[in-house]
C-alpha cells in the first residue's frame, strides 16, 4: 500500500470549472507538499503545509492532520492548469523521507 | 521562494558512457540535497540522500555505485551515472532545503541510446 494516495488519478475539466484533488497519508508528517509537474517535467512547488489552510492566487491547498487528508483546489480553471499535480509528504520521523502520490493529470479544456 | 537549477535540463548519451547531473542551490546553503528518479508515468521515487562532506546515503535497490553523488559544496550536488545504459533513461530531480521547505529542481531527462 502507498503512504500516500491521491484521487483521481486523472481529471477532465471545462474551463471555468472549480476542481478539487485529494490527498490522503497514512504516515505521520512535519509537512505536506502540493507540486506541480508540466509535461516535459519540470517540477513547481505550489504549497508547503503544516496546518491549516493556504491561498495563492486560484489555488487553494487545505489540511486536516487529524484526518490525514489534504486537498488542493483549483477556481476559474484555466487550459495553462493542465498538468500533473502531485501530492507529496516529509516524514515526521524520519525527518528527510519524502513520500510521494502518483500523481493527478488535469486537462482543463477551452 | 528559494531557487534550485539542474544543469543539464537534457541530455542524451550512448551506452557505456558516462554522465554528470548538477543541482545548484542558488540562494541558500544546503547541508542534504535529495535525488529522486521518475520513470513515465510513475511518480517520484527517492535515490538518495547527498550530504555535504560526507558519502550519500542510498535507498534500497540503488546502485551506489553506479550513481556517484558528490555533495563538495554547500551548494552544489553531482550525480554521475556511470556506465550509462537504456534502462537508466529518466527523469531525474534534485532538491534541497531545510528541515522543513523543500525546493525541487527543474529535471534532467537523460536519455540512453
Amino acid at each position: 500500500k502507498n503512504e500516500v494516495e491521491q484521487s483521481p488519478q486523472n481529471l477532465t475539466a471545462q474551463e471555468g470549472e472549480f476542481i478539487t484533488i485529494n490527498c490522503s497519508y497514512s504516515v505521520g508528517i512535519s509537512a505536506l507538499h502540493w507540486l506541480q509537474q508540466h509535461p516535459g517535467g519540470g517540477i513547481v512547488s505550489l504549497f508547503m503545509l503544516s496546518s491549516g489552510k493556504k491561498k495563492h492566487g486560484r489555488l487553494i491547498a487545505t489540511i486536516n492532520i487529524q484526518e490525514k487528508h489534504s486537498s488542493l483546489h483549483i477556481t476559474a480553471s484555466h487550459p495553462r492548469d493542465s498538468a500533473v499535480y502531485i501530492c507529496a509528504v516529509r516524514s515526521e520521523y524520519t525527518g528527510n523521507q519524502f513520500y510521494f502520490g502518483t500523481g493527478t493529470s488535469l486537462t482543463v479544456i477551452p | 521562494g528559494a531557487v534550485v537549477s539542474q544543469h543539464p535540463s537534457w541530455v542524451i548519451c550512448k551506452s557505456g558512457t558516462s554522465v554528470k547531473i548538477e543541482c545548484r542551490s542558488l540562494d541558500f546553503q544546503a547541508t542534504t540535497m535529495f535525488w529522486y528518479r521518475q520513470f513515465p508515468k510513475q511518480s517520484l521515487m527517492l535515490m538518495a540522500t547527498s550530504n555535504e562532506g560526507s558519502k550519500a546515503t542510498y535507498e534500497q535497490g540503488v546502485e551506489k555505485d553506479k550513481f556517484l553523488i558528490n555533495h563538495a559544496s554547500l551548494t552544489l550536488s553531482t550525480l554521475t551515472v556511470t556506465s550509462a545504459h537504456p534502462e537508466d533513461s529518466s527523469f531525474y530531480i534534485c532538491s534541497g532545503g531545510g528541515s522543513v521547505e523543500q525546493y525541487f529542481g527543474p529535471g534532467t531527462r537523460l536519455t540512453v541510446t
